[in-house]
């Protein structure tokens, strides 16, 4: 089976610019989940879905991220205004039954913001 | 909050030892799960363990798990330079309504 593909790759951008994150899990995998990783630490949970609803978005800074996930398929992940903080790797998983099934990552968009 | 706890956070050793890396968490659990990122991936699954289960086997991979002391240990036997990566613990803690909880990790350094 296919994986779970994101992209790009790497982001550049300058404080206060917008960005956008796309990911596309893989097929039948109704959890989908976004994480924000610092170099040297953990993934960091901001929004995971189940199909196209919201199961925990509680660490999303909701005044600059924001996630959707139309039709249960593909998510977008979108940082406006972004701040010098917000520079990390974003990973992508997706799961077929939530957090009790193994979790499928995609290798991840590298932000760096100046 | 961060339940899952790995230690050592760095490991050095020889091609061919075997490597141990710990896990500890704070509340009950359903399972445990084990993951390994390469530099610049994501994340890969290795093991899943249930709350019930003790051990578990998966190539040159052993899981323990005790829950009476809220721990568990990953064993690489026979350990490769492919093997050098950092490896994660993630627990679903009930406390929490099952959300997945992860460690820091364990920089793991295979010297040829």
């Amino acid at each position: 089976e296919a994986g779970v593909a994101q992209s790009p790759r790497y982001k550049i951008i300058e404080k206060r610019q917008s960005v956008a994150f796309w990911c596309n899990p893989i097929s039948g995998h109704a959890t989908l989940y976004w994480y924000q990783q610092i170099l040297g630490q953990g993934p960091k949970l901001l929004i995971q879905f189940q199909n196209n609803g919201v199961v925990d978005d509680s660490q999303l800074p909701k005044d600059r991220f924001s996630a959707e996930r139309l039709k249960g398929v593909d998510s977008t992940l979108k940082i406006q205004p972004a701040k010098l903080e917000d520079s990390a790797v974003y990973l992508c998983a997706s799961s077929r039954k939530g957090n009790s099934s193994p979790l499928h990552f995609g290798n991840g968009t590298r932000l760096t913001v100046t | 909050s961060q339940q899952g706890e790995e230690d050592p956070q760095a490991l050095s050793i020889q091609e061919g030892e075997n490597a141990t890396m710990n896990c500890s968490y704070k509340t009950s659990i359903n399972n445990l799960q084990w993951y390994r990122q390469n530099s610049g991936r994501g994340l890969v699954h290795l093991i899943l363990i249930r709350s019930n289960e003790r051990e578990k086997h998966s190539g040159r991979l052993r899981v323990t798990l005790d829950t009476s002391k809220k721990s568990s240990s990953l064993l690489i036997t026979a350990s490769r330079a492919a093997d050098t990566a950092s490896y994660f613990c993630a627990t679903d803690a009930m406390d929490s309504n099952y959300q997945l909880i992860w460690g820091a990790g364990t920089k793991l350094i295979i010297k040829p």
